[in-house]
């Protein structure tokens, strides 16, 4: 079992850049064929993919997104992180962290329960 | 991006019904599709992948066909716990992409 988590502020003015870190207890970060990736679903509607990072650092965004969106990792702290700038309403969303396994077809085997995050001033 | 078309979008049944759900995606994607279970308020939950494979621990009554471009999620049983929007997703290029969901309701 690994337990994602997310944390963050779960309100963010427009304009302004959301940020967002997930936890990867269990050394996982750094092992295994696995992407770390970022998915949203804005309330009452379905999922976005919003991009991966690698724990070498290696990233794939999603064009729509992908002039605002930084992902980083830091394995030390076991953390990979969103940055999403310029913000609007539309982007108010559940955001989830997951992790994919790309051993054989990539799938999102892990998921953190999710970070409600709301644009508004 | 490629496209994928679930249908239908919502659907009533009642318990130990067998349904089926469809996923049809714009381009082949040969067997490069995940179906994913969401409860109101959870994270999506991985059911299938590689189209037909089960993923540890889901129950066997469910069940994945189809490759290229028609797939299909079976529950032969449909149990309380079961009702649920379910997701099919692609995984052979990005950005991946879902489908829009289908909703499960009770009759």
């Amino acid at each position: 079992q690994v337990l994602l988590q997310e944390s963050g502020p779960g309100l963010v003015k427009p304009s302004e850049t959301l940020s967002l870190t997930c936890n990867v207890p269990g050394g996982f970060l750094s092992s295994g064929p696995y992407y770390w990736s970022w998915i949203r679903q804005p309330p009452g509607k379905g999922l976005e993919w919003i991009g991966y990072i690698h724990y070498t650092g290696s990233t794939n965004y999603n064009p729509s997104l992908k002039s605002r969106v930084t992902m980083s990792v830091d394995t030390s702290k076991s953390q990979f992180s969103l940055k999403l700038s310029s913000v609007t309403a539309a982007d108010t969303a559940v955001y989830y962290c997951a992790r994919v396994n790309y051993g054989g077809p990539p799938r999102g085997d892990y998921w953190g329960q999710g970070a409600l995050v709301t644009v508004s001033s | 991006d490629i496209q994928m078309t679930q249908s239908p979008s919502s659907l009533s049944a009642s318990v130990g019904d067998r349904v089926t759900i469809t996923c049809r995606a714009s381009q082949n994607i040969r067997t490069y599709l995940n179906w994913y279970q969401q409860k109101p308020g959870k994270a999506p939950n991985l059911l299938i992948y590689a189209a037909s494979t089960l993923q540890s621990g889901v129950p066997s009554r469910f069940s994945g066909s189809g490759s290229g471009t028609d797939f299909t999620l079976a529950i032969s049983s449909l149990q309380p716990e079961d009702f649920a929007t379910y997701y099919c997703q692609q995984s052979i290029g990005t950005p991946w992409t879902f489908g829009q969901g289908t909703k499960v309701e009770i009759k």
